[in-house]
């Protein structure tokens, strides 16, 4: 079941926050975030596990509420180079399974 | 460190013929394979994946295939290409279960005319 990414898109000002949401329709066992700049392979952000923590990377976290079967990425002081698309990648197995399942991906443009 | 190569960048092919794309991992062991197709804009659909030599888990059932001669390297193949088979293709590998994070390789950009 692929997860749903909300909004499809998204554009700010450089300095401004953004919040991507992924939503399951399964319990979710953990939650990937990967960006990926255009003609480039995905990077990966950060993982969160059940157990509803919270994660962050200098300016970028996340959120994992594993009874709403919700995660959300936060981008603070949004930066130039924090354009790109953004994907969740979901595992609802209970940790047995090998694969992920991602999301369509938000587009997110940051302008000077 | 850990590296993921993926040739070729590039390849044009024409409507019938052949593919094989390669992947190989370097400083590490026994890793999970994957192998995704991302079309245009679109997002990463998972087509194989390996959790070790010769064991190959098809997701989408196509005309194409994958194998894993041996331990760090996975191929992508096909006996005739379509149109369809046209995208962005992406080789990645983790370490273990869902809770690893996947390692993506730089992707060969497939055109088909």
């Amino acid at each position: 079941q692929q997860p749903v990414q909300s909004p499809q898109a998204v554009i700010l000002r450089e300095g401004e926050d953004a919040v991507i949401n992924c939503s399951s329709s399964k319990a979710l066992y953990s939650v990937h975030w990967y960006r990926q700049k255009h003609g480039e392979a995905p990077v990966f952000l950060m993982i969160l596990l059940k157990g509803g923590e919270q994660k962050g990377h200098e300016k970028i976290s996340a959120s994992f509420n594993e009874k709403k079967q919700q995660s959300s990425l936060y981008l603070t002081a949004s930066q130039l180079s924090y354009s790109g698309t953004y994907f969740c990648g979901t595992d609802g197995s209970g940790g047995s399974n090998y694969k992920l399942t991602f999301g369509k991906g938000t587009l997110l443009t940051v302008n000077p | 460190s850990q590296t993921i190569h993926q040739w070729p960048a590039t390849l044009v092919q024409p409507v019938g013929s052949p593919l094989s794309l390669e992947c190989t991992v370097e400083g590490t062991s026994n890793p999970n394979l994957y192998w995704y197709r991302q079309a245009a804009g679109r997002g990463l659909q998972l087509l194989f994946y390996s959790v070790g030599i010769g064991q190959i888990s098809s997701e989408v059932p196509q005309n194409l295939s994958a194998s894993r001669p041996q331990d760090r390297q996975f191929i992508l193949s096909s006996k005739k290409l379509l149109l369809s088979d046209s995208g962005f293709y992406l080789c990645a590998w983790n370490g273990g279960y869902s809770n690893q994070p996947q390692h993506f390789g730089d992707g060969t950009r497939l055109s088909i005319l």
